[in-house]
């Protein structure tokens, strides 16, 4: 699998966008990205992934760069209960495993 | 069904002693995932099945430790002679191969050695 690169940490205010960066630079043309999200003390939960085109779904929506290089997860209005750990994961669809960095840990402050 | 269900959800035991914990899959899933997390990082992925057959495993995955799934459905993951550096949390997690592929994970089990 790829390695992705992530922020240790961000801020959102809430009722604003909020936009977490990935970088993927040694991504292979047939591996997706897939994002997850770990709230405290539960187990991660499924967001979104795409190949190339960029997605959108009832929770968030995902921009890969044309290249794919990098990709960004936005959630249009963030609320407190998005405060979590966001995982970037790239991998072939089929593929047995994700492998997890350490994520981006987003705080959405009143 | 309402998803991944994992059993129990905390486990305390004293050093040297054997641990296992169940996963339930989603019902109609053929993959099932085992991963352990520890305070900080991120889930490590530990082995999976599809169906019951065991595809992959890490070599995280130490000799002390034995996954099975039986009937392709519920799993166990067994750990003998537990040691303090197994407390961590363990995940399992279950998908389908094809289509939406998107793994759902459990709430985990939170094994403390002592």
């Amino acid at each position: 699998d790829a390695k992705t690169t992530q922020p240790t940490s961000m801020d959102c205010a809430e009722g604003r966008a909020a936009n977490l960066p990935c970088n993927h630079s040694t991504i292979s043309g047939n591996e997706y990205v897939y994002w997850y999200r770990q709230i405290h003390s539960q187990g991660p939960q499924y967001i979104i992934h795409g190949l190339k085109n960029n997605e959108t779904n009832e929770m968030a929506s995902l921009i890969i760069t044309e290249d794919r290089k990098s990709s960004t997860l936005i959630l249009p209005h963030a609320t407190l209960r998005d405060t979590a750990v966001y995982y970037c994961i790239v991998r072939l669809t089929n593929a047995g495993k994700s492998t997890f960095g350490d994520g981006t840990t987003l705080t959405v402050k009143p | 069904d309402t998803g991944v269900s994992q059993d129990p959800r905390h486990k305390i035991t004293k050093r040297g002693q054997n641990v296992t914990f169940r996963c339930d899959p989603i019902s109609e899933h053929n993959r099932l995932y085992w991963y352990r997390q520890t305070l900080g990082q991120g889930p490590e992925f530990l082995t999976y099945f599809q169906n019951e057959a065991q595809l992959e495993k890490s070599r995280l995955l130490s000799d002390r430790f034995s996954a099975e799934r039986p009937k392709g459905s519920f799993s166990t993951l067994e750990i003998q002679r537990t040691e303090q550096g197994d407390s961590a949390m363990y995940l399992c997690a279950s998908s389908f191969t094809g289509g939406n592929t998107e793994a759902f994970f459990g709430q985990g089990t939170r094994l403390t050695v002592v």
